[in-house]
């Protein structure tokens, strides 16, 4: 079956430390996008990638990092340098770059992540 | 810039019952406006979508028109399920296809 698979589903961290969170597609989908939820709050955009070896900061990208080495992987790096990274992570996947936002985005299960 | 405003929930329906979740937006041109689910702990999953004014977008018993002149898209169903209850978020996105923007999602919750 075609799909996004993210993991691990939830993840703790100590303060001052780095963590990646994995996201793989096998749809041969060229963009891919991590998206932030807080609760009551809608989704906001971490980084995007239209191509391999290229990718965008969103609205939200200071504190994170990210890499697009091959086409169905996309991790993101949340550092400590980000203040409040308690969050709900979405990782989702789109068929085109060139008109990457009109296209139907289809996500993964997303990874909860808890700062101790 | 351009927004998406969502009926403040959560909205409680008994089973069977008519729904309507309200959406308005404010963009520039023609957007592109969707429909998005979520059930408990899963990520989103399209509902349903409208590319130009005066589309309707159908899926699963739901629907939604593009309404131009009232910059809306609200949802309806005519009959909600127990296994309706989610959060639903409205979205668009800009003509120059730039971004996606979501509303801050509606909880839905239906009893038998």
């Amino acid at each position: 079956d075609g799909g996004i698979t993210q993991s691990p589903k939830y993840l703790f961290r100590k303060e001052g430390q780095n963590v990646t969170l994995s996201c793989e597609q096998n749809l041969n989908h060229d963009a891919m996008y991590w998206y932030r939820q807080d609760p009551g709050q809608g989704l906001r955009l971490i980084y995007y990638s239209q191509i391999v070896n290229d990718f965008q900061k969103g609205d939200i990208a200071e504190g994170y990092s990210v890499s697009r080495e091959k086409k169905e992987s996309f991790p993101l790096t949340v550092t400590s340098a980000q203040k409040n990274p308690t969050a709900f992570y979405l990782c989702a996947s789109s068929i085109e770059g060139t008109s990457h936002f009109t296209d139907t985005q289809y996500f993964g299960p997303g990874t909860r992540l808890t700062v101790l | 810039g351009n927004s998406v405003t969502q009926m403040e929930g959560p909205v409680t329906l008994s089973e069977e019952a008519f729904l309507t979740i309200n959406c308005t937006y404010t963009a520039t041109g023609y957007p592109s406006l969707f429909w998005y689910v979520q059930y408990p702990g899963e990520g989103l999953q399209l509902l349903l979508k409208a590319t130009k004014a005066d589309d309707k977008g159908s899926n699963k018993g739901f629907e939604a028109t593009y309404r131009k002149e009232t910059t809306s898209f609200h949802l309806e169903k005519g009959s909600v399920q127990v296994s309706d209850s989610a959060v639903y978020f409205c979205a668009l996105s800009d003509q120059a296809g730039t971004a996606l923007i979501f509303g801050k999602g509606t909880t839905l919750s239906v009893s038998s």
